[in-house]
């Protein structure tokens, strides 16, 4: 069955700073991965998104996440941390066979702080 | 263009009324989604429709929930006899559904259901 495991409940970082959100998932085959942002009372805002090629997705906003098969991981990634990012991050994992219903990890908080 | 829409933005009912949740989605798309998030959790799929076609209900509750997606107007997601742990954020997202296995979910802003 696939799941999406987000290690990290809750990350703290200095503006300016560099950031990393884990993101491990368990699935059968190749997924297709993705990553989401909530800001508080907000939707979901799509950041970047893997199905196949270049294993290093850019995404907006300057962000960018790294599929590593051997590893299992999707981890997204950001040189230089504003204020504006403060929200809850989600990875989410797609089926390749066709069916269409994402699986969520249980998100990331970040609190960016002076 | 207008992203997905979803109304009322929060609703709020008592135990056993019924709850009535709209979603709206992309000029063009004819898929839609459904998820629910619980506090402190990510969120769970309940359903996904095409227009007039449930394609996947394997995440709805086998009771009080239902889901249609008519051929004119928004999608609807209604709970019956609502109880206290019905109280959540229910997203809609829709997709274009040209190609199954690339298709891309863009998310509303939710509904935000409050059962006193």
């Amino acid at each position: 069955a696939q799941s999406v495991t987000q290690p990290d409940i809750h990350i703290t970082v200095s503006e300016g700073a560099s950031l990393e959100l884990r993101c491990n998932y368990s699935y059968g085959a190749t997924p297709y991965l993705f990553w989401y942002v909530q800001s508080p009372g907000q939707g979901l805002q799509l950041l970047l998104k893997y199905f196949s090629g270049d294993t290093l997705v850019q995404g907006i906003k300057g962000f960018e996440a790294e599929f590593k098969r051997s590893q299992s991981s999707f981890n997204l990634r950001k040189p230089s941390v504003h204020w504006s990012d403060a929200a809850e991050y989600f990875c989410a994992v797609g089926h390749q066979t066709g069916a269409n219903n994402l699986f969520f990890g249980t998100g990331t908080r970040l609190t960016v702080i002076p | 263009n207008a992203g997905v829409m979803q109304n009322p933005r929060h609703l709020v009912r008592r135990r056993g009324q019924e709850a009535r949740l709209r979603c709206s989605p992309m000029k063009g798309h004819s898929h839609v989604y459904w998820y629910r998030q619980l506090p402190e959790e990510g969120l769970k799929f309940m359903v996904y429709l095409q227009k007039e076609n449930i394609i996947d209900e394997s995440g709805m509750p086998k009771e009080r929930f239902s889901a249609e997606f008519p051929k004119e107007g928004p999608s609807i997601l209604r709970i019956q006899q609502v109880v206290r742990g019905d109280s959540a954020a229910y997203f809609c997202a829709s997709s274009p559904g040209q190609t199954r296995v690339t298709d891309t979910q863009y998310f509303g802003p939710g509904t935000r259901l409050t059962v006193l």
